[in-house]
């Protein structure tokens, strides 16, 4: 399985603010995607992120609330924008995924621990 | 909408049993299961998984049964031990769709 780092591994934050978390895969991989989960909850898919497009948002999550860069096959970053105590939550992004008829796990970074004061 | 759920919240466990987790999904076209742990601080991490044309799949201490009849889905853990204490989600995927579906989490506590 790929090796996925998420950077930073927690913060606290003011609210109003951005922040932007960083996810290294250690290999190429076609799917990454973006999680919500808020605290004592489940997982939420925010956004797939594409290489060399705009990202696909999922039904609540705006791009100019979280915009996601994809630059290459190795690399995403996820921005939370305009924070408030609402956004804190772990984040947390996945590599893999089935497509085109073929199944595959997804696999999970650490996440990233969000507090907005 | 269509989802994913599960029947119990919280499962204590005595050390050395087994352990049963449910999951029920609503969405008759889901073709492919997945079960994650999640430990404290962590992300999840992947167990075990299973396809629609599949109604039983073994791992290492773990079985996952599949009733499309029902759309239930289950992980069994074989004497639970101390380090399996986590939250348990189950996700559905459509291979089509690309997307996952998680469950509500089912806290596992094992007592020594």
């Amino acid at each position: 399985s790929a090796v996925i780092s998420q950077k930073p591994s927690r913060d606290i934050c003011q609210r109003g603010t951005s922040l932007t978390i960083q996810c290294q895969v250690d290999s190429q991989v076609t799917m990454m995607f973006w999680y919500r989960q808020q605290p004592g909850q489940s997982l939420t898919l925010i956004a797939t992120a594409n290489q060399g497009s705009e990202a696909t948002y999922e039904s609540g999550f705006v791009i100019d609330k979280f915009p996601i860069s994809r630059p290459n096959l190795t690399f995403s970053t996820l921005t939370v924008s305009n924070m408030s105590p609402e956004d804190s939550s772990i984040y947390l992004c996945s590599v893999g995924g089935s497509e085109g008829g073929t199944y595959n796990e997804q696999f999970f970074g650490p996440g990233t621990r969000l507090t907005v004061l | 909408g269509e989802s994913v759920g599960l029947h119990l919240p919280t499962l204590s466990v005595q050390e050395g049993d087994n352990s049963i987790i449910n999951c029920a999904y609503s969405n008759s076209a889901s073709d492919y299961f997945i079960w994650y742990k999640q430990e404290s601080g962590k992300g999840p991490q992947f167990i075990i998984d299973i396809r629609s044309n599949m109604d039983k799949r073994q791992g290492q201490r773990v079985t996952v049964l599949l009733n499309k009849t029902v759309k239930h889905l289950s992980l069994q853990i074989a004497a639970t031990q101390p380090g399996d204490s986590a939250v348990y989600f189950c996700a559905e995927n459509k291979a089509a769709g690309n997307k996952l579906t998680f469950g509500g989490g089912t806290r596992v506590l094992v007592k020594p």
